[in-house]
């Protein structure tokens, strides 16, 4: 987990506010991962990042954007959090020349709570 | 529609016994399968991946197989430690890209003294 670190790793917001979590990569990688985890439900993918200047949605991106800064730094943005996006949210990287199996590695994760 | 499901939901085991977890998927075009171990409070960490051609993967007690016929695999645990208790997860990879990633609800363990 310390090659790639989230911050902050936990955040307690009110409905409305715009919130940004950080995901930074020492690993070198060039694609970059969101997902939200909620319990029962396996993760699911918010945004995705090939290199600094692609990025895509994923499965769920609405009320959410991202920016990729540098190929070290990509954050989400949540512009007026709601209630239901309480959940756990994880940055995860790859490296486009991992040889086909594209071995995805993991942050810490941020806990974020809407009230 | 693409899925990933596992079984059992959760699961209680004493400490020195084995263990065997279920995934059954119903991803196409299948590209890959892979297990991950979740501690909680931290991110998924990968224990094995196995491609079509593969149908057996080792990580140290940790033994993934994989039928692709049936589109099931299974990890099973031997010889299981209080530090296995986690969550594993089953992901399989439709495609080649990473936007096609179907992830499985995990199967929560714990192994009690």
């Amino acid at each position: 987990d310390a090659d790639v670190t989230q911050t902050p790793r936990n955040r307690i917001t009110k409905t409305g506010k715009r919130i940004m979590l950080e995901c930074s990569q020492t690993k070198g990688h060039d694609r970059m991962y969101w997902y939200r985890q909620d319990p029962g439900l396996g993760l699911r993918l918010i945004y995705y990042s090939f290199d600094v200047k692609d990025i895509n949605k994923g499965e769920i991106s609405d009320g959410y954007s991202v920016s990729r800064q540098a190929q070290a730094k990509f954050s989400l943005s949540l512009e007026s959090a709601i209630p239901n996006q309480t959940a756990l949210y994880f940055c995860a990287t790859s490296d486009s020349s991992g040889g086909g199996y594209y071995e995805q590695y993991f942050g810490p994760g941020t806990r974020l709570t809407v009230t | 529609k693409n899925q990933v499901e596992q079984s059992p939901q959760s699961l209680i085991i004493l400490e020195g016994k084995n263990c065997t977890l279920q995934c059954n998927y119903t991803v196409s075009p299948f590209s890959n399968l892979r297990w991950y171990k979740q501690d909680t409070g931290r991110g998924p960490v990968s224990l094995t991946i196995m491609t079509f051609s593969e149908n057996t993967k080792s990580n140290g007690r940790y033994t993934a197989t994989l039928d692709a016929d049936t589109k099931q695999s299974s990890l099973h645990i031997t010889a299981s430690q209080l530090s296995d208790s986690a969550s594993y997860i089953c992901v399989v990879m439709r495609g080649t890209s990473y936007d096609k990633v179907i992830f499985g609800p995990g199967t929560s363990l714990s192994v009690i003294p």
